[in-house]
C-alpha cells in the first residue's frame, strides 16, 4: 500500500516561530503537494513540487515555502508563523501524470498557533 | 477555469437512508472524475474514480457516473450507515499536476 506519512498529528507553536511540517512517501512518486483544510473552505492547495528542487505556488503561498532536498521528501516551512496559520495541513503524493492519477493523502496535521 | 462545485452540508440522515451528494464540474478536455472521503480524524482516501464518460465508479455500496452531458459526477448510496460519516470531497484532474477539489460535504448518519 501507498503510505504518505506526517511527521507529527498535532503541534502547538507560538507566534513568531519557525515551524517545519515534514512529509515522506514510499511510492517513488514524483508529485507532491502541501494543502491547508479549513471549514467551509475545502482544500487549498499551498505548494506542490513535480521533482527534486522543483516547486511551485499553488493557490495560498504567501506565508509559507517549501523545500524538496530528496524525492520522497517534502517540507513545509512557515518562516513566522501566525495565528492565522492555525489549520489542518495535508500532504499528499501522485505518480506523474495521467487521466486517472490519484493523489494518496497523509493523515494530516494539525496545527495551532497561540 | 477548472472548478468542481458540490452540495453544500451538512447532510443529515438516519441509518438505511438513500444518499446523494451532488457534484457538477467545469473543465476543459476529459478530465478524470473522483470522490475521496475523509473520516474524523484522518487525511482523505480515494473512495472511487471515473476516467471517461459514462464510466461507473463504485466502492463500499457507494457509486457515481460521469455524465459529461451535465457535467455531473452525483455520489450515490442505497442505504447508508452511522460509519459512513464524514465529509466526500468531489474532484477531477484534467493533466498537469494538479487535483481540483470541491469544497466538501459532511454527511452524518443518526442510528
Amino acid at each position: 500500500d501507498v503510505k504518505v506519512t506526517q511527521s507529527s498529528r498535532y503541534l502547538v507553536k507560538r507566534t513568531g516561530e519557525k515551524v517545519f511540517l515534514e512529509c515522506v512517501q514510499d511510492m517513488d512518486h514524483e508529485n507532491m503537494f502541501w494543502y491547508r483544510q479549513d471549514p467551509g473552505l475545502g482544500l487549498r492547495l499551498i505548494y506542490f513540487s513535480y521533482d527534486v528542487k522543483m516547486k511551485e505556488k499553488g493557490d495560498i503561498p504567501e506565508g509559507y515555502s517549501v523545500s524538496r532536498e530528496k524525492k520522497e521528501r517534502f517540507s513545509l516551512i512557515l518562516e513566522s508563523a501566525s495565528t492565522n496559520q492555525t489549520s489542518m495541513y495535508l500532504c499528499a503524493s501522485s505518480p506523474g501524470t495521467g487521466g486517472n492519477t490519484e493523489a494518496f493523502f497523509g493523515q494530516g496535521t494539525r496545527l495551532t498557533v497561540v | 477555469g477548472n472548478s468542481v462545485t458540490q452540495m453544500e452540508g451538512p447532510v443529515t440522515l438516519s441509518e438505511e437512508a438513500f444518499l446523494t451528494i451532488n457534484c457538477t464540474y467545469t473543465a476543459t478536455g476529459y478530465p478524470s472524475l473522483f470522490w475521496y472521503v475523509q473520516y474524523p480524524g484522518e487525511g482523505l482516501q480515494l473512495l472511487l474514480k471515473a476516467t471517461k464518460a459514462d464510466d461507473k465508479g463504485s466502492n463500499k455500496g457507494f457509486e457515481a457516473t460521469y455524465r459529461k452531458e451535465t457535467t455531473s459526477f452525483h455520489l450515490e448510496k442505497g442505504s447508508v450507515q452511522v460509519s459512513d460519516s464524514a465529509v466526500y470531497f468531489c474532484a477531477l484532474f484534467t493533466g498537469g499536476f494538479k487535483t481540483i477539489f470541491g469544497a466538501g460535504t459532511r454527511l452524518f448518519v443518526k442510528a
